[in-house]
């Protein structure tokens, strides 16, 4: 019962360096989010993905790319990392049959630090 | 415009009192509510949730009320717990099309219950 997984779940980069967070759900639920949450920021959409195959820009996607690898994955980029991306991100994914109330369900998270 | 605040960061409650967590939203077509409780170092877990359709929704401890008039919701637990200590988040659906089924989130609430 796994429901939505992260890894990895800390990561120390330097600036300029470049990596990978990964997400899975077991769920088969349609769609796909990446949040980052600090201090006092409340939790903040970057990406999303309605679908397999489609990726959209949320509230705070500057310097993120992302990928859908299938329908079970999502994977959230950081080609270079900077000091302002340290940060505690969480992956969510919901089933969305219905366009109102939809229940996200999130992982773990991921604790960044870039120094 | 679309926002949902909670302008109370924190909140210490006894136990066995009742804890009351306020949220204020900005847009009137919001259509749906939830509430979401977070642990440290856990994600997001769903709480309650409430339709625009209705005042008020109870699940155990947990009643949400909506005051529509005042763009005003609540959560009340009653009794309170320690183990009901976490961040509380409240979140509304988006509003837009293409991007069904995103939430927007208050930037929390820490409730600390003490024994």
């Amino acid at each position: 019962n796994a429901g939505v997984t992260q890894t990895p779940k800390f990561q120390v980069l330097k600036t300029g360096q470049s990596m990978t967070l990964q997400c899975a759900q077991d769920m088969n639920h349609n769609s796909m989010y990446w949040y980052r949450q600090d201090p006092g920021m409340g939790l903040r959409l970057i990406y999303y993905s309605a679908s397999e195959g489609t990726t959209d820009k949320g509230e705070v996607p500057n310097g993120y790319n992302v990928s859908r690898l299938n329908k079970r994955e999502f994977s959230l980029r950081l080609e270079s990392a900077a000091p302002s991306q340290t940060s505690v991100y969480f992956c969510a994914s919901s089933d969305q049959r219905r366009r109102a109330g939809d229940i996200q369900y999130f992982g773990a998270g991921t604790r960044l630090s870039v120094l | 415009d679309q926002q949902v605040k909670q302008n109370s960061p924190s909140l210490s409650v006894q136990e066995g009192r009742i804890s009351i967590l306020n949220c204020d939203y900005t847009n009137s077509m919001f259509d749906y509510f939830l509430w979401y409780k977070k642990y440290p170092a856990e994600g997001p877990t769903f709480l309650i949730s409430i339709s625009s359709i209705k005042d008020k929704n109870e699940d155990g401890r947990f009643t949400v009320f909506l005051n529509k008039s005042a763009k005003h919701l609540s959560l009340h637990i009653v009794p309170s717990q320690p183990g009901d200590s976490a961040v509380y988040f409240c979140a509304a659906p988006f509003l837009g099309g293409g991007s069904q089924g995103n939430l927007i989130f208050g930037k929390g609430t820490k409730l600390s219950v003490k024994p």
